[in-house]
């Protein structure tokens, strides 16, 4: 089945400053990467996804890529806010299948 | 326009009771995931329920058991609880035509004892 791993497990940037967080997948017909946002003791909240038939996808400062080739995908925070502080969370969808496999999760920590 | 919600909040059982929880998906969704989240992890795909039928599974004993109700909403029972199914249970729905996107509920922490 489908495995994706996350790294790094931590992340600490200064305010203003770029994030990336990164995560590979096993499961090469995987079609659908979201990404969450959990913030503590709150929901995991979807900010940005992307298909298997694009390579990129931009809202606002934050920008995901996905290289089918190398079978891994980003998440890249620009001008990074203390707000943006919480778990960032990677997933992939199984293709032909219902299943979302998610990440360990990221902790970003933004330093005013 | 109500997002996903679920109840209880929190919950706190003994070893060997059942429970149950429940969710009701965002308006306009079909489709029903619940997920277990360990403290520090990533949520752990349950099943998923569609047509008041469950249509996958992950890989949870047959102690995890489901329903789906006309109306959408859906409920998890565990049966003879483990202190290890301690964790948050959050329910994700998304409409099946674009089963894709999902949108989490607030979680019930159970806590077993």
């Amino acid at each position: 089945g489908e495995n994706v791993e996350q790294h790094p497990s931590t992340l600490s940037v200064q305010e203003g400053d770029s994030a990336v967080i990164k995560c590979t997948y096993s499961d090469s017909a995987s079609n659908y990467f979201p990404w969450y946002k959990q913030e503590l003791g709150k929901r995991p909240q979807l900010i940005i996804d992307i298909r298997s038939n694009v390579g990129e996808k931009k809202d606002q400062r934050i920008a995901v890529t996905l290289n089918k080739t190398a079978k891994h995908f980003s998440l890249h925070i620009t001008e990074t806010q203390p707000e943006d502080s919480a778990v960032y969370f990677c997933a992939a969808k199984e293709a032909g299948g219902f299943k979302t496999i998610f990440g360990a999760g990221t902790r970003l920590f933004v330093k005013a | 326009d109500a997002g996903v919600t679920q109840s209880p909040t929190h919950l706190i059982k003994t070893r060997g009771q059942q429970v149950t929880l429940r969710c009701s998906p965002k308006s306009g969704h079909d489709t029903v995931s619940w997920y277990q989240q360990a403290l520090g992890q990533g949520p752990q795909f349950i099943f998923q329920y569609y047509e008041e039928e469950e249509r996958q599974r992950g890989n949870f004993p047959d102690r995890f058991s489901g329903h789906q109700f006309p109306n959408y909403s859906s409920e998890l029972n565990v049966n003879a609880l483990l202190l290890g199914d301690s964790a948050l249970y959050l329910c994700a729905s998304s409409r099946d035509r674009a089963t894709d996107t999902q949108y989490f509920g607030p979680g019930t922490r159970l806590t077993v004892l």
